[in-house]
């Protein structure tokens, strides 16, 4: 198993740009999660699903959309991006079952310039 | 005021030392605990849930206190590969996701 994949490891972008940070899983996790880390604040919740066409919002959501199309993925796109959005991106996944242990990816570094 | 509070450090510890962090959490329909380890420019990797009874796994020890919602970690004979940030993490009723402390960093030193 790969466990949780996240495309790109880096990505510096100008204001203003839209992208999308892919992630993945292939242990038929039913939760996944998006948080971001930056200095000294800790991951903070960006939005989450708890299954295949069903998302809600987390803690930090604004300038950040996601869908769910399928159990595996779970992609998250930034709309139009600015410096505040400079951050590690971690993607998380889980069981509905089981210990709550999130199965985190190695995260996507973004620069917004 | 954050959910999860923890002492930044770095707490700097010679190589066989014991060393102790300390986390408290303010929302008292916090339900579950964890302590979460990261590696610098890695992804956070649980360590260990946290029960009200206290555990053990090898050198680590959590314990947790509900009445005064606090939790804390153990590391005992500490070795120069248990550097790292140690997140302290709730689970609070009614949410699916982690409420993360902003992390104590350990160094040891030979």
């Amino acid at each position: 198993n790969a466990g949780v994949t996240q495309t790109p490891k880096f990505q510096v972008l100008k204001t203003g740009q839209s992208m999308t940070l892919q992630c993945a899983q292939d242990m038929n996790h039913e939760y996944m999660s998006w948080y971001r880390q930056d200095p000294g604040m800790g991951l903070r919740l960006i939005h989450y699903s708890v299954g295949a066409g069903i998302t809600d919002q987390g803690e930090v959501p604004n300038g950040y959309n996601v869908s769910r199309s399928t159990t595996e993925d779970f992609p998250l796109r930034l709309l139009s991006a600015a410096p505040s959005q400079t951050s590690v991106y971690f993607c998380a996944s889980s069981s509905r079952t089981g210990t709550n242990e999130q199965f985190f990816g190695p995260g996507t570094r973004l620069t917004v310039l | 005021r954050k959910e999860v509070e923890q002492d930044p450090g770095p707490f700097n510890v010679p190589e066989g030392a014991t060393v102790a962090f300390n986390c408290t959490y303010s929302n008292s329909a916090s339900q579950s605990f964890f302590w979460y380890r990261q590696d610098c420019r890695k992804e956070p990797k649980l360590l260990m849930s946290v029960y009200s009874s206290g555990n053990e796994d090898g050198r680590f020890t959590a314990q947790l206190n509900r009445a005064s919602q606090y939790i804390s970690l153990l590391i005992r004979d500490s070795k120069l590969s248990d550097s790292a940030t140690y997140l302290c993490v709730v689970i609070i009723t009614g949410r699916r996701a982690l409420t993360f402390g902003s992390g104590t960093r350990l160094q040891v030193q030979p």
